[in-house]
């Protein structure tokens, strides 16, 4: 997780919006995504966004890429108690060694939201 | 089937045991993942197999033994373990080893005692 940076907490209130920010490494990376996470349970693919996009909205998701500044972020509009999770920043990074790419983690923001 | 499915969902094993983790999906992937997550922390890539051969070993120790044996499954066999390997074990599969959108399943919460 060390090339992959994040906040490590977040609270917000229920119907404001949050946005949990990221710092990647790699500028060759063709791929960035957000997991979330909820307690006990594995990782669900929120969003992803491919490297030659500046912008992605889903719903009540938006995801901007910087590259230039290596910065990605996850806006989640109108946040509910059910997204009080750990979301986690990703990015596919070519392991040389092996010839093929590997995903690589942010530490994860804990996200809670206040009723 | 969309899903990566892993049993058990929760193991208990002394450090003389031997036990084995399973993982399964039925979504023609052809890459399939072993990750480690502590607590608090992000997933730690173990093993990496690309149609059905191992591609990366991500140095484990070898008391962490993987298995492919066909293109839905995916095992990890553990013998002598010790309390530090205490962890949540994940499995996840993608369709090819450079494709996004890996599903991961919902892992086993293994404690060694």
């Amino acid at each position: 997780g060390e090339d992959v940076e994040q906040s490590l907490f977040l609270s917000v209130r229920e119907g404001d919006s949050s946005v949990i920010n990221c710092t990647y490494t790699d500028s060759s990376s063709t791929y960035l995504y957000w997991y979330k996470q909820e307690p006990g349970a594995g990782l669900q693919l929120l969003t992803y966004i491919f490297s030659n996009m500046d912008m992605k909205q889903d719903q009540r998701l938006t995801v901007l890429l910087n590259k230039k500044d290596k910065h990605l972020s996850l806006r989640i509009a109108d946040t509910q108690t059910g997204d009080s999770a750990i979301y986690f920043c990703a990015e596919s990074m070519l392991n040389s060694g092996a010839g093929s790419y590997q995903l690589t983690f942010g530490k994860g923001t804990k996200l809670s939201v206040i009723p | 089937d969309t899903e990566v499915t892993q049993t058990p969902k929760h193991l208990v094993m002394g450090m003389t045991n031997k036990k084995s983790l399973k993982c399964e999906q039925h979504m023609g992937h052809r890459a399939m993942y072993w990750y480690k997550q502590k607590a608090k922390k992000p997933p730690e890539l173990m093993f990496v197999y690309s149609y059905e051969k191992l591609s990366i070993n991500e140095s484990v120790p070898s008391r962490f033994s993987p298995e492919c044996p066909n293109s839905s499954l995916l095992n990890l066999h553990l013998h002598a373990l010790q309390p530090e390997d205490s962890a949540l074990y994940l499995c996840a599969s993608s369709q090819e080893i450079r494709d996004w959108g890996y599903t991961f399943g919902s892992g086993t919460r293994l404690t060694v005692v």
